[in-house]
């Protein structure tokens, strides 16, 4: 049983394209998050949500637009597609979000030509 | 400045080794400190967790905490081939809970 899945685990695709990622957990938990980890793994935390509401928005490029359709789901989508946005996106989840542990889904690997 | 400062790596030790990995920050509110693990294209998981200061062990791993001097370490004992990624310190509690802040990572190669 996968808890933490993405979909699609590659995208390449062109500058300027639109593109969505994916991602759901099986473990029941209520905060879900996004994180992207570029070419030196720092890991930097996107957005997160809690029981479908938004609690953490990083300074992040409004490109960016987040949605939770239910708790066990949180998906990505980003517009005008940049060179810069190459990486590795990876989804979280934890139980309750002040200072629990996540699980990380096995990441998407995007990259912009 | 970074909150989260962690040792850069790469490292490289003989198979059998102790290796220690070491984090050091600057929010005195951090209660929560963990350290994940990450194979190369996997995504990070969970390897230890401990609340406030003190020590925890599990099997080869053990991990402390002084809250005082603001530094994590993670050590490995007997250290193993497939102990071979990368070591992620993360840190939470404050004004930062509901979120974890990073450590760049620590890159460790075990050779048999």
């Amino acid at each position: 049983d996968t808890a933490v899945s993405q979909t699609p685990k590659y995208l390449v695709t062109q500058m300027g394209n639109d593109k969505s990622i994916k991602c759901e957990q099986n473990l029941g938990h209520d905060t879900m998050y996004w994180y992207k980890q570029d070419s030196k793994k720092f890991l930097k935390i996107m957005f997160s949500y809690n029981n479908k509401e938004l609690i953490i928005n990083e300074t992040v490029p409004n490109r960016f637009s987040p949605k939770s359709p239910d708790k066990a789901h949180l998906n990505l989508h980003i517009n005008s597609l940049e060179l810069g946005d190459s990486a590795v996106y990876f989804c979280a989840s934890s139980l309750r979000a002040p200072g629990e542990t996540q699980y990380f889904g096995p990441g998407t690997r995007l990259l912009v030509l | 400045q970074k909150e989260v400062e962690q040792d850069p790596g790469p490292l490289s030790v003989p198979e059998g080794a102790i290796v220690s990995l070491n984090c050091t920050y600057s929010n005195s509110a951090f209660q929560y400190f963990m350290w994940y693990r990450q194979y190369s294209r996997k995504g990070p998981e969970l390897l230890m967790y401990t609340y406030s200061s003190g020590n925890k062990e599990d099997g080869r791993f053990t991990a402390q905490v002084d809250k005082s001097s603001k530094y994590i370490s993670l050590f490995i004992r007997d250290s193993q081939p497939s102990d071979s990624a990368t070591y992620l310190c993360a840190m939470s509690g404050g004004t930062n809970a509901g979120k974890s802040t990073f450590g760049d990572g620590t890159t460790l190669t075990v050779k048999p």
